[in-house]
């Protein structure tokens, strides 16, 4: 069965450090997200992606986040300056047709991010 | 902002026993997902509801979404202690915060 896959797993960075969370979709899927979940807590919409562009963010998606899609395979999530508040598992999605749901979002595994 | 909570938050049974758990919501979803999410693990997709009134069934689950489409129920018959694990309700844009059932032997 098709999967998303992300690495790395697990990245240690100090506080201040950039860091670039990487993403491969299903193959076929046209759009993409990125979510987070701090430990304990619901997981969070970070933001969508499609056609190369951002179409939905929250307001957790700030200056300090990023995303790109540097080719046909991977999409990232980059933090500019981490904080120790970005501690949390980062979750890429993809779906297929439709941003609707109707087919249903597909997770990663996640990164789980510890700022130090 | 779209919410949506989840009811109870923690589930105790016994092995056999029925179930039920509820995602609430003010607000009209054009469709609710399922989730199934083990610790560590991205949450896994179990069931996407879009029709209002709309039940569907995966082997023991039974999933109901709401004639307005502002809630939706996921019941378990006979539960297993395989079936124990964190429900998830979820759009695209929001969560609930779960649901951690566990099943005793």
């Amino acid at each position: 069965e098709p999967e998303v896959t992300q690495t790395p797993s697990h990245q240690v960075t100090q506080m201040g450090q950039e860091v670039i969370l990487r993403c491969v979709p299903i193959s076929n899927h046209l759009y993409f997200y990125w979510y987070r979940q701090i430990l304990g807590q619901k997981v969070e919409f970070l933001v969508s992606f499609y056609n190369n562009e951002i179409s939905e963010k929250s307001e957790i998606f700030d200056d300090q986040f990023s995303v790109e899609r540097p080719d046909g395979s991977n999409f990232t999530l980059k933090i500019r300056s981490t904080k120790l508040e970005d501690s949390a598992m980062y979750f890429c999605a993809s779906s297929g047709l439709r941003d609707t749901g109707i087919y249903g979002y597909t997770f990663g595994s996640g990164t789980r991010l510890t700022v130090v | 902002t779209q919410l949506l909570e989840q009811s109870p938050q923690f589930l105790s049974i016994q092995e056999g026993e029925n179930l039920t758990v509820y995602c609430n919501s003010s607000s009209v979803f054009s469709s609710l997902q399922w989730y199934r999410q083990e610790p560590g693990e991205g949450p896994v997709l179990l069931v996407t509801v879009v029709t209002g009134g709309e039940v569907k069934k995966l082997k023991r689950l039974t999933f109901q979404f709401g004639d307005a489409r502002k809630d939706s129920s996921l019941h378990i018959t006979a539960a297993q202690p395989g079936d124990t694990g964190l429900y998830l309700c979820g759009s695209r844009l929001t969560f609930g915060e779960g649901t951690q059932l566990t099943v005793n032997p």
